[in-house]
């Protein structure tokens, strides 16, 4: 079945520094891929849209350059949360959307990345 | 905007018995999916509903899609130590994604 695979699972760094997340999907074409962000007991909230070869599509209120979304190909987004703070301190998941196992349209998500900002 | 709302938020059940979850959205979707995110992890398919009034079943779950598109529901029976985690709806209309709030279920043993 189709498999995304995110990257780091953890991550801890200090105040100031620059992350950077990777999601691959690993069996099929990603066209679209999305960036969700998930704070404790809480639902997904979507922070961006990204489409190989184009730029992303941010959702309101959402920093673009604070989020830089790169989906350079068909198989990899990557999510870089520059100078980060405490209070970027969540989890991060990634989405790809195609041909997956189950049909057009369905979402295959990777594991996701808990960045933790000291 | 488009808005999934999604209820209950919370609802804990003893071992055994049944369990419902609602999803409602402002507009008429294209297909509706539920996903399940078991604590610690991460959202997984379930199902994709995509007609009118369709049903359909895994096991002890049926999902239900309304005649408008807009509702559906997640009903599990005998629930079981294992169906504990949080369902999230996600109406799919427009070319995007919309997740509900998600309901998340406790089972007592």
């Amino acid at each position: 079945g189709a498999v995304v695979s995110q990257h780091p699972s953890w991550v801890i760094c200090k105040s100031g520094t620059s992350v950077k997340i990777e999601c691959r999907s690993l069996d099929f074409q990603a066209t679209t891929m999305f960036w969700y962000r998930q704070f404790p007991k809480q639902s997904l909230m979507l922070m961006a849209t990204s489409n190989e070869g184009s730029k992303a599509t941010y959702e309101q209120g959402v920093e673009k350059d604070k989020f830089l979304i790169n989906h350079a190909s068909l198989t990899l987004s990557t999510l870089t949360v520059t100078s980060a703070h405490p209070e970027d301190s969540s989890f991060y998941i990634c989405s790809a959307r195609g041909q997956g196992y189950s049909g057009a349209n369905v979402l295959t998500f990777g594991a996701g990345s808990r960045l933790t900002v000291l | 905007g488009q808005q999934v709302m999604q209820i209950p938020q919370y609802q804990h059940v003893q071992e055994g018995e049944d369990f419902t979850t609602y999803c409602n959205s402002s507009t008429t979707l294209s297909n509706i999916q539920w996903y399940k995110q078991r604590p610690g992890g991460h959202p997984v398919f379930l199902i994709q509903l995509v007609k009118s009034g369709e049903v359909k079943k895994q096991k002890r779950l049926t999902f239900q899609f309304g005649e408008a598109k807009k509702n559906s529901s997640l009903h599990i029976t005998a629930t079981q130590t294992t169906d504990v985690g949080t369902y999230f709806c996600a109406g799919f209309t427009g070319n995007q994604f919309y997740f509900g709030t998600g309901t998340s279920l406790t089972v007592i043993p």
